[in-house]
């Protein structure tokens, strides 16, 4: 049982290249979402799925997209990567929206 | 590093005396409600949680209290040990959005 995993660890993007971080939990949560945090500042949603084929915005959704096609997976799909998008992103899962949310170790991006 | 929390406020505690880490939420239509803890480097982890319909929470070592009157929460850690030294955050759900709101954290620092 691995929990939540992200890949990659680190990534440094060039302003507009695209690229996608990976979330896949292994515990058949249907609850999974994104989270970008910053320095000072407590974890902001960006994405969220309550199951398989059923997405939504959070609070910061622009410049991001994301799909869940299975259970298991929900990558996190950056379109023109931006500076203000340097940040450290989580993806988290759980049994369902109101239950505890275990976290992913994190995706550090840095857009130079 | 870690370069998140770089000015949150600060509780510093002597080894073995208690904690307690306030958190103001801004939503009275709130139900939910769930203290992280996320040590430098790493995904939050999960510590306790509560729901409207309680005032007060115990795990081990640790007490939610809720006051739903002033829109207040707070998390006391008895016994505070060195391995409580990390960045706490509170979390807020409104039933029916699917939406977390976290708070910006407080670093507790225990003092040998």
């Amino acid at each position: 049982n691995a929990g939540v995993t992200q890949t990659p660890k680190f990534q440094v993007l060039k302003t507009g290249q695209s690229m996608t971080l990976q979330c896949a939990q292994d515990m058949n949560h249907e609850y999974m979402s994104w989270y970008r945090q910053d320095p000072g500042m407590g974890l902001r949603l960006i994405h969220y799925s309550v199951g398989a084929g059923i997405t939504d915005q959070g609070e910061v959704p622009n410049g991001y997209n994301v799909s869940r096609s299975t259970t298991e997976d929900f990558p996190l799909r950056l379109l023109s990567a931006a500076p203000s998008q340097t940040s450290v992103y989580f993806c988290a899962s759980s049994s369902g929206h109101l239950y505890e949310q275990y976290f992913g170790p994190g995706t550090r991006l840095t857009v130079t | 590093g870690e370069s998140v929390g770089l000015h949150l406020p600060t509780l510093s505690v002597q080894e073995g005396d208690n904690s307690i880490i306030n958190c103001a939420y801004s939503n009275s239509a709130s139900d939910y409600f769930i203290w992280y803890k996320q040590e430098s480097g790493k995904g939050p982890q999960f510590i306790i949680d509560i729901r409207s319909n309680m005032d007060k929470r115990q795990g081990q070592r640790v007490t939610v209290l809720l006051n739903k009157t002033v829109k207040h929460l707070s998390l006391q850690i008895a016994a505070t040990q060195p391995g409580d030294s990390a960045v706490y955050f509170c979390a807020e759900m409104t039933s029916g959005t699917y939406k977390y709101i976290f708070g910006t954290g407080t670093r507790l620092k225990v003092l040998a």
